[in-house]
């Protein structure tokens, strides 16, 4: 069964540093999203990805952030000048067509110093 | 604002009973609801996805209902195993307005004792 990837798996990086988080979503899906989880709390909605395009952002997805399919198989998540509090799972997820079910990869869990 | 409350942050059964975990919501109109597992570390596994039109939806052991009156969402595992101990997600959709982003509760563990 085709599966959502992540790489890495962790990242350790100082404060002010920029990270790119990468994702292979299953290949024949159309919409693509990136989520966090902060240690403790709830999945938090980041961005969505159509068409080359962000379809819809969170408040949370701001200009320290951004998206990019560079190629027809990956999904990357940049965040520019890392904050303490960036520090989360960050996971990345892909839906088909009608865009209901999203299916999760494993996540990358992120620590800034 | 919206707001999502799964009834408890954890439940504690015994192997072979029923589970059953609550998803409630407020100023929210859901599309449709989805249920997730989440086990520590991972990323979180659809489950079962009950549309705002269905009123039960079944696969397997698991069940789920959802009632747009009440706004209210339950979800059962019957026969409950300890390879069911994990935490369990509700997730609403709206895509009646063109948005595909999931809002989900901050989900109920569940740990199932042989």
């Amino acid at each position: 069964e085709p599966e959502v990837t992540q790489t890495p798996s962790h990242q350790v990086t100082q404060m002010g540093q920029e990270v790119i988080l990468r994702c292979v979503p299953i290949s024949n899906h159309l919409y693509f999203y990136w989520y966090r989880q902060i240690l403790g709390q709830k999945v938090e909605f980041l961005v969505s990805f159509y068409n080359n395009e962000i379809s819809e952002k969170s408040e949370i997805f701001d200009d320290q952030f951004s998206v990019e399919r560079p190629d027809g198989s990956n999904f990357t998540l940049k965040i520019r000048s890392t904050k303490l509090e960036d520090s989360a799972m960050y996971f990345c997820a892909g839906s088909g067509a009608y865009g209901e079910t999203q299916y999760f990869g494993p996540g990358t869990r992120l620590l800034v110093l | 604002s919206q707001k999502i409350e799964q009834n408890s942050e954890a439940l504690n059964i015994q192997e072979g009973k029923t589970a059953t975990l609550t998803c409630n919501y407020t100023n929210y109109s859901p599309a449709y609801l989805q249920w997730y597992r989440q086990d520590p570390g991972r990323g979180p596994v659809f489950l079962l996805l009950i549309r705002e039109n269905e009123k039960e939806k079944r696969k397997e052991r698991l069940k789920v209902t959802f009632d747009t009156t009440l706004k209210q969402s339950l979800f059962h595992i019957t026969a409950s195993q300890p390879a069911d101990s994990a935490t369990y997600l509700c997730a609403l959709g709206a895509m009646d307005t063109g948005r595909r982003a999931l809002t989900f509760g901050s989900g109920t563990r569940l740990q199932v004792q042989p």
